[in-house]
């Protein structure tokens, strides 16, 4: 069975401060993908990043990072200089190759203060 | 339209009565999938349509629900006597791809609240 963990239920910053969101994963298939969605508070889930299995390289989207290390299935993101339209609930999601559905941890509540 | 569209973005229901919740994709669109999401919790899937075709519906938590695609394009998921516990955000999704594995577009989806 699939299963993602988002262990941080409520982040706190304030403006410009870095901030990582943490998310372990497990699966037994050796072909799957990563998401992180973000929820602003109008409700609709908003696509940020895709992985999937093969490719462990970091990935960088302004001030937006991706840090997958498959050793510690892990799948961590990284807001730089945070702002506050940063504030959001934030998914961590898998799906897995031939699957059609998508197992999304509880979520991370994100928030940034001026 | 430009995104995926759900209706009513909010229902109030009294236990025991049926609801129905629309939901219109992106234009073109083959996949749908429907997501039920309680409060403080991640969306956790209903049900997945390629075209008309309903290939996965195991995540439906009982035979008070029901998803239809009838013309591949706009769904319909009904709920009947409903329940308290029924009560929750339910989200629709589509994506062009045949699978669940690239980018879904979300609505804002159907608040339902069963008092």
């Amino acid at each position: 069975a699939q299963k993602v963990t988002q262990a941080q239920t409520e982040i706190s910053v304030v403006e410009k401060e870095d901030v990582t969101l943490d998310c372990v994963y497990e699966t037994r298939d050796t072909t799957y993908y990563l998401f992180w969605y973000k929820q602003p508070p109008s409700g609709e889930l908003v696509f940020l990043i895709r992985r999937n299995s093969f490719d462990e390289q970091n990935e960088i989207s302004g001030r937006y990072s991706w840090n997958f290390q498959k050793s510690t299935s892990s799948f961590n993101f990284t807001i730089t200089a945070s702002q506050v339209v940063d504030s959001a609930v934030y998914f961590c999601a898998l799906s897995i190759e031939g699957g059609f559905k998508t197992i999304f941890g509880a979520g991370t509540r994100l928030f940034v203060k001026a | 339209g430009a995104g995926v569209s759900q209706s009513p973005r909010y229902k109030v229901a009294k236990r025991g009565q049926d609801v129905a919740l629309r939901c219109d994709p992106i234009s073109g669109h083959v996949s749908l999938f429907w997501y039920q999401q309680a409060l403080g919790q991640g969306p956790e899937f209903l049900t997945y349509f390629q075209n008309e075709a309903q290939l996965d519906k195991s995540g439906l938590p009982s035979d008070r629900f029901f998803a239809e695609r009838p013309e591949g394009s706009v769904s319909t998921l009904k709920i009947q006597r409903t329940q308290q516990e029924d009560s929750a955000v339910y989200l629709c999704a589509s994506s062009s791809n045949r699978r669940m594995n690239t980018e879904a577009f979300f609505g804002q989806g159907t608040r339902l609240t069963v008092v």
